[in-house]
C-alpha cells in the first residue's frame, strides 16, 4: 500500500508559467515532507521542505503548501524554467516512527517538462 | 566535499552471480541508507545504519541481499545469488541526523 502517492506520472508546462506538482500521502503520523528533484543518471537532491506545524515554505522560485486536513502537498515552481525539466519526488518521515530514524517514504514521482 | 561515492556506477552480471556494491558517504553524516529504484515500486528504502549499525532491514527483499558497514566511511550491499528481478537502480544516501538525505549517483544494476 503507497503511503505517498504522486498521481500525475508527468506534467508539461510552457517556460515562465508555474508547475504545480502535487503529493497525497495516507499515513496521519508524518510529519515531516520534502522535494527531491532528480536528472537523468544522477541521484536525487534535496530541494525544500516542510514541517507539519507551518503550512507553507518558500525558496526562491520553489514552494511549497501544506494540508494536513487533506493530507496534501505540493510543489510550486514559478517561474518554471528548462533546467527544471526533471523527475520530481515527494518524501515523507515520521518523526515518532523511532529514535531518529529520519527514514523517508518515497512517492513515484513526477517527471516536469518544461517547453522553451 | 565529493559527496556520496558509488561504485561500480554499471553492472552486469548473469543470474546467479554474486553482486557487491559499494558505497562511501559523506564524512561526518552518521546515517547511511541503501535504495532501490524500480519502475513499479519507485524509490524503496532496503536498509539504513547509523553509527555504522543497522537500525531497519524491513526493506531487503529476502535474505539473498545483504548489507554491512564496517566503518563510518564504507558500506556494501550484496546479493548472492543475483536474479534477473534484481535488475534495478541502487542508490546509497547519507546523512547528519536530519531528515536531509545526500543521495550518489546510483548503480544500474542488470542481471541477465
Amino acid at each position: 500500500d503507497q503511503q505517498v502517492k504522486q498521481n500525475s506520472p508527468s506534467l508539461s508546462v510552457q517556460e515562465g508559467r508555474i508547475s504545480i506538482l502535487n503529493c497525497d500521502y495516507t499515513n496521519s503520523m508524518f510529519d515531516y515532507f520534502l522535494w527531491y528533484k532528480k536528472y537523468p543518471a544522477e541521484g536525487p537532491t534535496f530541494l525544500i521542505s516542510i514541517s507539519s506545524i507551518k503550512d507553507k515554505n518558500e525558496d526562491g522560485r520553489f514552494t511549497v503548501f501544506l494540508n494536513k486536513s487533506a493530507k496534501h502537498l505540493s510543489l510550486h515552481i514559478v517561474p518554471s524554467q528548462p533546467g527544471d525539466s526533471a523527475v520530481y519526488f515527494c518524501a515523507a518521515s515520521d518523526s515518532y516512527s523511532g529514535a531518529g530514524s529520519y527514514q523517508l517514504t518515497f512517492g513515484k514521482g513526477t517527471k516536469l517538462s518544461v517547453i522553451p | 566535499d565529493a559527496g556520496v561515492i558509488q561504485s561500480p556506477r554499471h553492472e552486469v552480471t548473469e543470474m546467479g552471480q554474486e553482486v557487491t556494491l559499494r558505497c562511501k558517504p559523506i564524512s561526518g553524516h552518521d546515517y547511511l541508507f541503501w535504495y532501490r529504484q524500480t519502475m513499479m515500486r519507485g524509490l524503496e528504502l532496503l536498509i539504513y545504519f547509523n553509527n555504522n549499525v543497522p537500525i531497519d532491514d524491513s526493506g531487503m527483499p529476502e535474505d539473498r541481499f545483504s548489507a554491512k558497514m564496517p566503518n563510518a566511511s564504507f558500506s556494501t550491499l550484496k546479493i548472492q545469488p543475483s536474479e534477473p528481478r534484481d535488475s534495478a537502480v541502487y542508490f546509497c544516501a547519507s546523512g547528519s541526523g536530519m531528515w536531509t538525505q545526500y543521495f550518489g549517483p546510483g548503480t544500474r544494476l542488470l542481471v541477465l
